[in-house]
């Protein structure tokens, strides 16, 4: 059974840099059957996707963050790694990474998030 | 403000049925699948539903979904208390310069 766990610094200034580190077990990042990714939620709001990553490197990011979001792997590690520079308070959320898959069902497309790791809070605040 | 449109709040008593609605656009609900993800209180997202009607196993057979053009609809009958929950909905994306995926905001569901 695929566990994901994030970790990482639950407090960061403003302007500075946020990293998060996924840890996966229980399954492999370089299965080429599923994609890593990372999802957000500012605390009592909804979800924004962030971006994903597959075990070749290849990312898709979002464009409202592009700019400032870096995804990574590290299959030696069984891990990604999410990194976000220029924080502001707005980047203040739970963190989360899960497992996605994407293919076809017969002749209708199917994609999805499952499982997803319990999330870690992140504040931006000097 | 979220790409996809849930109501707030939805409520039902024990044993009566529930209806969610998502409504989207033609570039993402109109032209992709929808899932639903279910948020227990303090814990993780979880996958409720794929590929607008499909239930990953172990997920009972009183959640069904449905989807006709731009909306979507999580229905869930015989409720139970252990159903409150937030329940979200996501699909692909199109739009040009836009996130790939989208999420509604959330429907917060209250078991009276």
């Amino acid at each position: 059974q695929v566990q994901l766990q994030e970790s990482g610094p639950g407090l960061v200034k403003p302007s500075e840099t946020l990293s998060l580190t996924c840890t996966v077990s229980g399954g492999s990042v370089s299965s080429g059957s599923f994609f890593w990714t990372w999802i957000r939620q500012p605390p009592g709001k909804g979800l924004e996707w962030i971006g994903y990553i597959y075990s070749s490197g290849r990312t898709n990011i979002n464009p409202f963050l592009k700019s400032r979001v870096t995804i990574s792997i590290d299959t030696s590690k069984n891990q990604l790694s999410l990194r976000l520079t220029s924080v502001t308070a707005a980047d203040t959320a739970i963190y989360y990474c899960a497992r996605g898959r994407s293919g076809w069902l017969g002749s209708k497309p199917y994609n999805w998030f499952d499982p997803w790791g319990q999330g870690t809070l992140v504040t931006v605040s000097s | 403000q979220s790409v996809l449109t849930q109501p707030p709040s939805a409520s039902g008593t024990p044993g009566q049925r529930v209806t969610i609605s998502c409504s989207g656009t033609s570039s993402n609900i109109g032209s992709n699948t929808v899932n639903w993800y279910l948020q227990l209180p303090g814990t993780a997202p979880k996958l409720l539903m794929y590929s607008d009607d499909q239930r990953p196993s172990g997920v009972p057979d009183r959640f069904s979904g449905s989807k006709s053009g731009t909306s979507a609809s999580l229905a869930i009958s015989g409720l139970q208390s252990e159903d409150e929950a937030v329940y979200y909905c996501a699909a692909l994306d199109d739009s040009l310069n836009g996130p790939d995926w989208v999420f509604g905001g959330g429907t917060k569901l209250t078991v009276l």
